[in-house]
């Protein structure tokens, strides 16, 4: 299985400065026949499921606002948010789908300082 | 609109057998993923199981393989996820997902398994 790790386990930002997670899987998730990252990044709000932000480590997913970006290669991954703002608060995991089981980290707890 | 509707919370008690249900709808059940993720109280995400209903390959995380049964009805485009002898320990909420990368997450099923 490839184990995902996460950087911080938690992180208060203030509002409008920027947030960073990062994402470190076991193995190389860049697949040699297209040249894609299989990584993804979900946000969970309290008492909702997760929600789809990023694909292909950079793809945004539809109606994801610009300020979300996913960027990194091969086995080390960042998630930014430009410009936090106060709905942003919530866990955010990172996953990879290379292949099964598509494993997540373990969360990243975004809070406002 | 892609919808997957779960089945409603169980209490259960150590022992009993339970089927939980996702049914789908908007796309063409036959040509994507569907599997099952579970998030134990306070805790993170969690692959079980995933089915590819157009051929009915399945795959499960060596963590559960043998403790869940995975399974998928075509003809009314709906997954299942069932357990012969619940633990206390399977206490959880249950995600039915589309996809290696979930673009589309049920609403959750929540499972109490308790004497």
């Amino acid at each position: 299985d490839i184990v995902m790790t996460q950087s911080p386990d938690s992180l208060a930002v203030s509002l409008g400065e920027r947030a960073t997670i990062n994402c470190k899987s076991s193995q190389s998730v860049l697949s040699s026949s297209n040249n894609k990252n299989y990584l993804a990044w979900y946000q969970q709000k309290p008492g909702q499921p997760p929600k789809l932000l990023i694909y292909w480590a950079s793809t945004r997913q539809s109606g994801v606002p610009d300020r979300f970006s996913g960027s990194g290669s091969g086995t080390d991954f960042t998630l930014t948010i430009s410009s936090l703002q106060a709905e942003d608060v919530a866990v955010y995991y990172c996953q990879q789908h290379y292949n099964f089981p598509p494993n997540f980290g373990q969360g990243t707890k975004l809070e406002i300082k | 609109e892609v919808q997957l509707v779960q089945s409603g919370a169980e209490v259960k008690k150590p022992g009993e057998s339970l089927r939980i249900s996702c049914k789908t709808s908007g796309y063409t059940f036959t040509n994507y993923w569907i599997g099952w993720v579970r998030q134990m109280p306070g805790k993170g995400l969690e692959w079980l199981a995933i089915i590819y209903p157009g051929d009915s390959n399945i795959r499960y995380s060596p963590s559960f393989q043998g403790q869940v049964t995975i399974s998928a009805d075509k003809s009314i485009s709906t997954a299942y996820l069932q357990w012969n002898s619940l633990k206390a320990s399977d206490t959880a909420m249950y995600y039915c997902v589309r996809g290696y990368y979930i673009d589309y997450w049920g609403q959750g099923t929540l499972v109490t398994v308790s004497s």
